[in-house]
């Protein structure tokens, strides 16, 4: 089955931290992204990847950081969480970028205290 | 940098009765895609259409329907005969051919159908 996966779904941390969210796909696609959610504004883009060692920031970079090492994986890490990233995020992947749909993941809900 | 509006933060309808979901957008590029999701309570992010620029056929699947309209630079999603299970909050994006590695997308319109 087609999917994206991400871990934990759920996680309640303190500031300051270090945490990693993590996240899979197995449709081989290129382009892997990471949004926010929060209410009134939408999902907003924090990095995005475009293949293997290759990424760049989106809207809402500050705070995060990413890696892609492999092509299925994108971890999304915060080094120092702060109580303004609570939200809930969500992994995304595309076989084109923007240009087709993204397949998203069921998203991980982030409390930062 | 393209923009995306979705004026209508909440809407309310009774079953059976159609709903109109707007979705404004801005761009400067002469080819972009546009898309609507829908996130039901359960809270995944589920593709429901996708259009290019230089498609400006109204779609319809089933009870869905969409209105793209370029002179208004508008992409509306109706619902007809709306049913509960439709409740959910549904968002418009955009994306843009010469950067399409930036998906921007509406603040969302939470629909409720009530029984």
């Amino acid at each position: 089955e087609a999917q994206v996966t991400q871990n934990p779904r759920y996680l309640i941390t303190v500031t300051g931290k270090k945490l990693t969210v993590t996240c899979s796909q197995n449709m081989n696609h290129e382009y892997m992204s990471w949004y926010r959610q929060d209410p009134g504004l939408g999902l907003r883009q924090i990095y995005y990847s475009m293949n293997v060692e290759v990424t760049d920031k989106g809207d809402v970079p500050e705070g995060y950081k990413v890696s892609r090492k492999e092509k299925r994986n994108f971890p999304l890490i915060l080094e120092s969480p702060s109580p303004n990233q609570t939200s809930l995020y969500f992994c995304a992947s595309s076989s084109a970028g923007g240009i087709h749909e993204q397949y998203f993941g069921p998203g991980t809900r982030l409390t930062v205290t | 940098a393209q923009k995306v509006t979705q004026a209508q933060t909440e809407i309310s309808v009774v079953e059976k009765e159609d709903v109109t979901l707007d979705c404004v957008y801005e761009t400067r590029d002469t080819t972009y895609y546009l898309f609507w999701y829908k996130q039901p309570p359960s809270g995944e992010l589920v593709f429901l259409i996708r259009r290019n620029s230089f498609d400006e056929q109204n779609e319809i699947s089933g009870r869905y329907s969409w209105n793209f309209q370029k002179s208004t630079s508008s992409f509306n999603f109706t619902i007809t005969a709306s049913q509960v299970v439709d409740s959910a909050v549904y968002f418009c994006a955009l994306s843009e051919s010469y950067n399409n590695n930036d998906m921007r997308f509406g603040a969302g319109t939470r629909l409720t159908v009530k029984p």
